[in-house]
């Protein structure tokens, strides 16, 4: 049972436009929400989180949005640029779990020139 | 240390031998844990250390598979008798405390092939 689904395998993106990367949940019980970015034989790397006492996130480039009611959470880039390129990785925890994150399959970005 | 470092990069074994998986987490983080990422998957946790102690070794896929760590710092997982189905990219992370909220840092990988 997938509890963190990303949907879309991959996005392309021309540089300097807004990339949107999408998440959904299915357990009630999550209340953090990360997103980590990962280039090739590389370990994930965090980007920005937020938790669920809030719906919007910004670190720069970076906003994450998170709609609880229907359990989505968005990631959005503005302005792209080509070093964006990478796989970007959803990730859940609940409270209680010891940061125990729930990763969602990757949606791998690229930004074009 | 600056980041978590993990060894080997890369290991290629027969199946049904034996495997040790090492990570180093950064100085002082007291929480240490263990993903593993098959082709296509997502990240899929396995164990996580507090200190020394496990308090939840709920992903471990079966009683092959085992950890343990040493002195608050340092990890070892180890894959007994591998299947080529354990074949993945082995992730270690640490965070200063194990709590909701906490960051999580990750290393490079061990790519484990299991012929």
């Amino acid at each position: 049972d997938q509890q963190v689904k990303q949907n879309s395998p991959s996005l392309s993106v021309q540089e300097g436009r807004i990339s949107i990367l999408n998440c959904d949940y299915t357990n009630s019980m999550f209340d953090y929400f990360l997103w980590y970015k990962k280039y090739p034989a590389e370990g994930p790397t965090f980007l920005i989180s937020i938790s669920s006492i809030k719906d919007k996130n910004e670190d720069g480039r970076f906003t994450v949005f998170l709609n609880k009611s229907a359990k989505h959470l968005s990631l959005h880039i503005v302005p792209s640029q080509p070093g964006d390129s990478a796989v970007y990785f959803c990730a859940a925890s609940a409270f209680g779990t010891a940061s125990k994150l729930t990763f969602g399959t990757g949606t791998r970005l690229q930004v074009t020139l | 240390g600056a980041g978590v470092s993990q060894s080997p990069s890369n290991k290629v074994t027969e199946k049904g031998k034996d495997v040790e998986l090492r990570c180093d987490p950064i100085s002082g983080h007291t929480a240490l844990y263990w993903y593993r990422q098959s082709l296509g998957q997502g990240l899929e946790f396995l164990i996580y250390f507090q200190g020394n102690s496990a308090p939840d070794k709920s992903g471990l896929p079966s009683d092959r598979f085992s950890a343990e760590r040493t002195g608050g710092s340092v990890s070892t997982l180890t894959i007994q008798r591998t299947q080529q189905e354990d074949s993945a990219v082995y992730l270690c992370a640490s965070s200063s405390i194990a709590g909701a909220g906490e960051t999580q840092y990750f290393g490079p990988g061990t790519r484990l092939l299991v012929l």
